[in-house]
């Protein structure tokens, strides 16, 4: 089956801890992105890669790094950095192309303990 | 001014009702427009797309005003299964989608 997958699903994340979410699609499509989801708030633009060992920053970048080695894979690392890292966290793909839109992923719910 | 502002609501309508939400946006050279729906706790996923024509889908109708710079979602005959948080998303011409906070609905029986 094609699709983006996230994992996990739930991660919790003591004080002072980095932690990693995998976003994986076969779709190949060149475009991956995340986002993060508040409650009662749209989602907002961590960060994106258009094309393989490039990425940009989005809105929301600072607390944040992630890589883009594979086309398939684009992992998010939430570091300790981040003062407000609970969320729901989304990753999203799509081939690139200007005024296409994106297939999500399940997400990861990010809890701090 | 938020770029994509939606009623938060929640929407609360009995079945068979038909309802409407609006969604406005802050930059004239946006080129795309999309639905997506939401479930509670789960991924956004693509309703439908907005086209400058208008567009129907079922029960599904969208339509696009750019000279007032808003986006509407009717749906007919709401039935149960319809209850759902409904983003409104713009592409501002730059590759990136713009989303709104959503309006949730709640259809009742």
């Amino acid at each position: 089956d094609g699709g983006i997958t996230q994992s996990p699903k739930y991660l919790f994340r003591k004080e002072g801890q980095n932690v990693t979410l995998s976003c994986e699609q076969n779709l190949n499509h060149d475009a991956m992105y995340w986002y993060r989801q508040d409650p009662g708030q749209g989602l907002r633009l961590i960060y994106y890669s258009q094309i393989v060992n490039d990425f940009q920053k989005g809105d929301i970048a600072e607390g944040y790094s992630v890589s883009r080695e594979k086309k398939e894979s684009f992992p998010l690392t939430v570091t300790s950095a981040q003062k407000n890292p609970t969320a729901f966290y989304l990753c999203a793909s799509n081939r690139g192309d200007s005024q296409e839109t994106q297939y999500f992923g399940p997400g990861t719910r990010l809890l701090v303990l | 001014r938020k770029e994509v502002e939606q009623d938060p609501g929640p929407f609360n309508v009995p079945e068979g009702a038909t309802v409407a939400f609006n969604c406005t946006y802050s930059n004239s050279a946006s080129q795309s427009f999309f639905w997506y729906r939401q479930d509670c706790r789960k991924e956004p996923k693509l309703l439908m797309s907005v086209y400058s024509s208008g567009n129907e889908d079922g029960r599904f109708t969208a339509q696009l005003n750019r000279a007032s710079q808003y986006i509407s979602l009717l749906i007919r005959d709401s039935k149960l299964s319809d209850s759902a948080t409904y983003l409104c998303v713009v592409e501002p011409n730059t590759g990136k989608l713009i989303f709104g906070q959503g309006t949730t609905l709640q259809v009742k029986p």
